[in-house]
């Protein structure tokens, strides 16, 4: 299978812009969430995802929203950049608890998107 | 609000040797998963072992182990016969199970250096 995939890898933007970031999840998987890691705060949770809906926030300013689309992908966007948003967001997946099985509840991860607000 | 401690920000260990990593958590809940992941200079965070807490077996995957102290609520990995590919951040992860939503709570992560 293919694992996750996030576009871009790379971004530079410039104070006041926005941001949309694509995460595409493993097949079969339909919980998409996102982090965010930057030196200071280490990894940060933003939002998590289920069959289309937000299950789970993080303590992030509103400017900091998502979406997930019936194919499981999802996006996050940020409005109004500041330059403390500049970090490495990351996007995992994983299946719904429908049992336990060696993936349930594990989390695997896409090799992230570097943003750079200048 | 549960909350995962690593107290070595760095350490190093010499390639062949056995190395272990430090990790604490706070929780009341009972049942729960931990995790730790690898973090390579290229940045894709891998999954490196995994422990359901209700298993008082510890989790081995091939040169790493856990010591996972329930009662403690500690939940060390154990690196034995260290690689160069090794090297990397590590980081202790908890997520609550049967939540209802995923969310991983991070510890801060220890840089390991395995020097040649």
């Amino acid at each position: 299978k293919a694992g996750v995939t996030q576009t871009p890898r790379y971004l530079i933007k410039t104070r006041g812009q926005q941001v949309t970031l694509s995460c595409s999840p493993i097949s079969g998987h339909r919980s998409v969430s996102w982090y965010q890691q930057t030196p200071g705060q280490g990894l940060q949770f933003l939002f998590e995802y289920f069959s289309e809906t937000q299950r789970n926030k993080g303590n992030f300013p509103g400017r900091f929203s998502g979406r997930q689309f019936s194919n499981s992908r999802s996006e996050m966007n940020v409005s109004t950049l500041e330059l403390g948003d500049s970090a490495l967001y990351l996007c995992a997946s994983s299946f719904p608890p429908l049992g336990l099985t060696e993936s349930t509840d594990t989390q695997y991860f896409g090799p992230g998107t570097r943003l750079t607000v200048l | 609000a549960q909350t995962v401690t690593q107290s070595q920000p760095e350490m190093s260990v010499q390639e062949a040797e056995t190395v272990t990593l430090s990790c604490t958590y706070d929780t009341s809940e009972s049942n729960y998963y931990l995790f730790w992941y690898k973090q390579p200079p290229s940045r894709q965070m891998i999954l490196v072992i995994r422990q359901e807490a209700y298993k008082q077996q510890n989790a081995t995957e091939n040169r790493f182990s856990v010591n996972f102290q329930k009662a403690a609520k500690s939940f060390s990995l154990k690196i034995s016969d260290s690689q160069l590919g090794d090297t990397a951040m590590y980081f202790c992860a908890f997520i609550q199970s049967g939540a209802g939503s995923y969310q991983l709570t991070f510890g801060k992560g220890t840089k390991l250096s395995v020097i040649p």
